[in-house]
């Protein structure tokens, strides 16, 4: 297996572009959601989803937009890019987020995005 | 709702010595807590977890964590670091559909 793969992996855009974040898994997960990462932020939610077609907004989901048309694949875009934007961004996946959490999240190796 | 507080941003420890990370969580659900640990340029990877039972949980590379209900918290224990523990380690808690995550605490392991 795979695991979850993110591509790509470094990418420089300029105020006001367009650009799709790839992650895809192999695990048949169910759940998968993505984060993004900011010196001294941890980790912070911007969407989710909990299967094929369903997704959710997550603690900072303003400028990113996705959607769930496979249980491999959960793009991520920015739909015009802003300097408050540059971060690195994880998606991560794991089997379930049923009723008991009990799932290990299963990280991919990062995206890290510039924007000027 | 959910959330994490590390108490220490930096932990610089020489190497063989113990360490502890620390952990304080608020929750308002039943409490399943995680340790993640993010190797530099990597993503983050699942150390250990506290979902029920025995409230010492032992996780991957010799750490361990201690739920501590009355004080609300999962502090990270290592008996003798390596340089190789040197990363960023992340405490989270479960929410209501997503895994909320301290700010983190950089541990350095010196020689």
């Amino acid at each position: 297996n795979a695991g979850v793969t993110q591509t790509p992996k470094f990418q420089v855009l300029k105020t006001g572009q367009s650009m799709t974040l790839q992650c895809a898994q192999d695990m048949n997960h169910e759940y998968m959601s993505w984060y993004r990462q900011d010196p001294g932020m941890g980790l912070r939610l911007i969407h989710y989803s909990v299967g094929a077609g369903i997704t959710d907004q997550g603690e900072v989901p303003n400028g990113y937009n996705v959607s769930r048309s496979t249980t491999e694949d959960f793009p991520l875009r920015l739909l015009s890019a802003a300097p408050s934007q540059t971060s690195v961004y994880f998606c991560a996946s794991s089997y379930s987020m049923g009723t008991a959490f009990t799932d290990t999240q299963y990280f991919g190796p990062g995206t890290r995005l510039t924007v000027l | 709702a959910q959330s994490v507080t590390q108490l220490d941003s930096q932990v610089p420890v020489f190497e063989e010595a113990p360490v502890e990370l620390r952990c304080n969580y608020s929750s308002s659900v039943s409490v399943y807590l995680f340790w993640y640990v993010q190797y530099p340029n990597q993503g983050l990877q699942l150390l250990l977890k506290y979902l029920s039972g025995s409230t010492l949980v032992k996780g991957i590379n010799g750490f361990e964590a201690e739920f501590n209900k009355s004080q609300t918290s999962f502090h990270l224990r290592k008996p003798s670091v390596h340089i190789s523990d040197t990363a960023e380690y992340f405490c989270a808690v479960m929410g209501r559909r997503e895994l909320v995550f301290g700010k983190g605490t950089k541990l350095t392991v010196n020689p």
